[in-house]
């Protein structure tokens, strides 16, 4: 089993610039969601979807778009990337279904530099 | 905001217990607590969840208060592969309608040493 996919593992971009985060799951979760994690921080909830179609904003979506077109995938789109988006993200999914244990599978992490 | 509270940081020897402390005053009937922990900058990983009842698997126990309001985390024998951030979270039975937006807070980082 993949599990959760995230690439790519590092990325230096300048001001400016767009890229899109891809991850992918092969879990059939129906939820999944992304969180940045700045050094010594917490994890921050960016965006996140119960289901294909369905998408929300966490805590922290400015200067970041999703969408869930299939299951399987949740890209996450910087638009214009900014000095302060250099974080580590990671995307994480889960079950939504009644029963199921709610347990939230990671990714392994994009670092992500802005300069 | 996060729905949880924990001390920013604690020691433990190894081989003791590590019992990790969660407040979760306002958590509602419906919500779990869940514990994951983060080792370097690996993403996190998931150790256990509960509804009220106590819970044990391979890796750690739960003890949830009778009112629910807090919680406390179990390494029985901590070894320095624990040394890690761990997060206490609060989550809705799966399948609802309040399920999505799931927060974490700073966590614990549990320093286990020789």
């Amino acid at each position: 089993n993949a599990g959760v996919t995230q690439t790519p593992k590092f990325q230096v971009l300048k001001t400016g610039q767009s890229m899109t985060l891809q991850c992918a799951q092969d879990m059939n979760h129906e939820y999944m969601s992304w969180y940045r994690q700045d050094p010594g921080m917490g994890l921050r909830l960016i965006h996140y979807s119960v289901g294909a179609g369905i998408t929300d904003q966490g805590e922290v979506p400015n200067g970041y778009n999703v969408s869930r077109s299939t299951t399987e995938d949740f890209p996450l789109r910087l638009l214009s990337a900014a000095p302060s988006q250099t974080s580590v993200y990671f995307c994480a999914s889960s079950y939504h279904r009644v029963g199921s244990t709610g347990e939230l599978f990671f990714g392994e992490g994009s670092r992500l530099t802005v300069l | 905001d996060a729905k949880t509270t924990q001390p920013p940081s604690m020691d433990c020897a190894e081989g003791r217990a590590a019992n990790l402390p969660c407040n979760h005053s306002t958590i509602s009937g419906n919500e779990y607590v869940y514990w994951y922990r983060q080792i370097h900058s690996q993403g996190p990983q998931y150790i256990i969840h509960g509804l009220k009842n106590n819970e044990t698997n391979e890796m750690a126990s739960l003890i949830i208060t009778e009112d629910r309001k807090s919680s406390t985390l179990i390494l029985p024998h901590a070894t320095l592969r624990d040394t890690a951030v761990y997060y206490c979270i609060v989550r809705p039975t799966p399948g609802g309608t309040s399920y999505g937006k799931l927060t974490f807070g700073q966590g614990t980082i549990l320093t286990v040493h020789p």
